[in-house]
């Protein structure tokens, strides 16, 4: 399973951009990242996955770059509403039932006004 | 919307009782998952299973079984709740996508709001 490397926490104020990295330098072949994020006494909502290059959703940007040892997500103009913990996870999920996600410890991004 | 509903928001329970936490998904998804969450040790896979009757272990399925009989709902039963099981438990599903690397993934998981289990 590649193990993933994440700041603990970040600060940002509204408006900004914030770009979370996310280190993964034993990234198999096959995997995907995949990035979510989570509210306090909330489950984790998916935002946003990727294999290379940049993915955009309505939501965030994931930037990939060409040798796929880290990944960065990019928040476009945050709000309060975006304080939570961000995860992110590299794998493919339960092909086969014996890879599965690891969730790590996240980061948690604080939003202030 | 996808939807995931777990039957109950929080729960309390003594020490050696059996215990059913329900998930229900609304979305036709192959897969589901009961996780569970404790401050400093994040979100721990307990078990999942891919299809109807179907089911794999996770990471900690010691003191937990499951069960799939629909396709639709997943039940965590705790056949005699310990303390040690006070926890926040969560529950997912998803579909299989094939995406650029021609590998298929369950990645995109949905999650239900979570029960939050207190064992006395």
């Amino acid at each position: 399973l590649a193990k993933t490397t994440q700041p603990i926490s970040m600060d940002s104020y509204e408006g900004q951009e914030v770009n979370i990295t996310c280190s993964h330098n034993n990234i198999a072949t096959n995997d995907y990242i995949t990035w979510y994020q989570q509210f306090p006494s909330q489950g984790p909502r998916f935002i946003i996955q990727g294999y290379k290059t940049k993915v955009t959703n309505e939501v965030a940007s994931l930037f990939i770059p060409a040798d796929r040892k880290s990944s960065t997500l990019s928040l476009p103009r945050v709000s309060l509403s975006d304080t939570a913990v961000y995860y992110c996870l590299v794998g493919v999920g339960f092909e086969e039932y014996g890879n599965k996600l690891v969730f790590g410890a996240g980061t948690i991004l604080r939003v202030k006004s | 919307d996808v939807k995931v509903t777990q039957s109950s928001r929080y729960l309390v329970k003594r020490t050696g009782e059996k215990v059913f936490l329900e998930c229900v998904q609304d979305m036709d998804h192959e897969n589901m998952f009961w996780y569970r969450q404790d401050p400093g040790l994040g979100l721990r896979l307990i078990y999942f299973s891919y299809d109807v009757k179907m089911k794999e272990k996770g990471d900690i399925p010691e003191g937990y079984s499951v069960s799939r009989e629909k396709k639709e709902r997943f039940s965590l039963i705790l056949e005699s709740a310990s303390t040690n099981q006070t926890s926040m438990y969560l529950c997912a599903s998803s579909f299989w996508w094939t995406g650029e690397s021609g590998t298929t993934s369950s990645n995109e998981q949905f999650f239900g709001p979570g029960t939050r289990l207190t064992v006395l």
